[in-house]
């Protein structure tokens, strides 16, 4: 299965800043996904990343909140900007990956936890 | 993606196996059932998927009824590091994303 780096794992924001998320890849793969987990909440979809053409975001989330790139098929950063207490959540990465006949599997990085004081 | 339901939370003894049960009566003929857990404060982990034949790996058995409107993960010895919030999902295959509901919270007990 791929493996999923994410950076940072943790981090401590101030109200009004931004902070990128990175997210790396040990293989190639097409598409990748960003989650937001929010205290005691499940998952929900932020976006889906294609290399080479724009996130399609998740109504409720919007380009300028949280921009993403994808700049090739092993790497993607997600932005979460102009924070505010309520954006203090996990952030997840997640890729797909193909398996044939045996459909696709999607896997999931360890997450990023930011938390907006 | 079919919703599924699945109960809010469940017990198990130590060594026994757990059998979590999900309803999934609107899933299309397209949809395989995928299984996660989560365990606090890491990212979702894959157990297993399956379309409409029983699947077993190392971790898990899925149990798809003929229907496939319902099916049944099987932990064959749980132990206290299973314990952990498992999401059944179920959803095409390909270019999509997964659509998370809340789980079931799984506490395995000593």
């Amino acid at each position: 299965s791929a493996v999923i780096s994410q950076k940072p794992s943790r981090d401590i924001c101030q109200r009004g800043t931004s902070l990128t998320i990175q997210c790396q890849v040990d293989s190639q793969v097409t598409m990748m996904f960003w989650y937001r987990q929010q205290p005691g909440q499940s998952l929900t979809l932020i976006a889906t990343a294609n290399q080479g053409s724009e996130a399609t975001y998740e109504s409720g989330f919007v380009i300028d909140k949280f921009p993403i790139s994808r700049p090739n098929l092993t790497f993607s950063t997600l932005t979460v900007s102009n924070m505010s207490p309520e954006d203090s959540s996990i952030y997840l990465c997640s890729v797909e990956e193909t398996h044939g006949w045996y459909g696709n599997t999607i896997y999931f990085g360890e997450g990023s936890w930011l938390t907006v004081v | 993606d079919a919703k599924t339901t699945q109960p809010t939370s469940m017990d198990c003894a130590e060594g026994r196996a757990a059998n979590l049960p999900c309803n999934h009566s609107t899933i299309s003929g397209n949809e395989y059932v995928y299984w996660y857990r989560q365990i606090h404060s890491q990212g979702p982990q894959y157990i297993i998927h399956g379309l409409k034949n029983n699947e077993t790996n190392e971790m898990a058995s899925l149990i798809i009824t003929e229907d496939r409107k319902s099916s049944t993960l099987i932990l064959p010895h749980a132990t206290l590091r299973d314990t952990a919030v498992y999401y059944c999902i179920a959803s095409p295959s390909g270019n999509t994303p997964l659509v998370f509901g809340k789980g079931t919270r799984l506490s395995v007990i000593a």
